[in-house]
């Protein structure tokens, strides 16, 4: 079955600092990972995607994400934190074998302190 | 432009009701799915379809239905409210095959159960 699990309930960050939002999953075939965004009181917007190719993908608002097959994981990046980056993140998975439902994580609430 | 509608935003409701929250998308997209959002739960997959006529279960399908009459609508109705069904609901819908399973979201139907 597949499973996601986002480690971390918050991050906090100052501004300008360098971000990263935790992700490993867990698939049977090879995996379909995204990140989507959520700000208060809105539907999730997707961020980005890794389907395959290079393991660094790169996404909305200067967001990208690297993922690493040895250790599961799909860990979300920003070179240079924004206020307005903060918001809540879920990782997501899908079996890349079928048209197969997409499993979330339980989110990371992202601070960003100016 | 293409969108997907929830409705109503906001409902409160009383212990045995049905209650129905209705999903309508403009995409074209065979894929639609129901979710429910609390806190320290990220979102579950309550029931998905692949298309018109079709209905899957989802991780927390009990006490909820959806019905596929047609290709833009996926409505959601709980059989009998219970006060653990007070959650954020969301829709979301995607087009297979022919995308990577990307998922486009509604504002949510946020329920309250009295």
């Amino acid at each position: 079955a597949q499973s996601v699990a986002q480690p971390e309930d918050q991050v906090n960050v100052a501004e300008g600092n360098p971000l990263t939002v935790k992700c490993t999953y867990s698939v049977s075939g090879n995996p379909y990972l995204f990140w989507y965004v959520q700000y208060p009181n809105r539907g999730l917007q997707f961020l980005l995607k890794y389907i395959t190719g290079d393991n660094l993908v790169k996404g909305s608002y200067g967001f990208e994400a690297e993922f690493n097959k040895s250790q599961t994981s799909f860990h979300l990046k920003k070179p240079s934190a924004l206020v307005s980056d903060s918001a809540l993140y879920f990782c997501a998975v899908r079996d890349g074998s079928s048209a197969s439902k997409i499993i979330f994580g339980s989110g990371t609430r992202l601070s960003i302190r100016p | 432009d293409a969108e997907i509608t929830q409705s109503p935003r906001h409902k409160i409701t009383e212990t045995g009701r049905q209650v129905t929250l209705a999903c309508h998308q403009t995409w074209n997209h065979n894929n639609m799915f129901w979710y429910r959002q609390d806190l320290g739960h990220g979102l579950r997959l309550i029931h998905y379809s692949y298309g018109v006529h079709d209905t899957n279960k989802g991780e927390v399908s009990d006490g909820y239905s959806v019905s596929r009459s047609n290709t833009e609508d996926l409505p959601l109705t709980l059989e009998s409210a219970a006060s653990s069904q007070t959650s954020v609901y969301f829709c979301a819908s995607s087009k297979w095959p022919g995308s990577n399973g990307e998922l486009f979201f509604g504002e949510g139907s946020r329920l309250t159960v009295l």
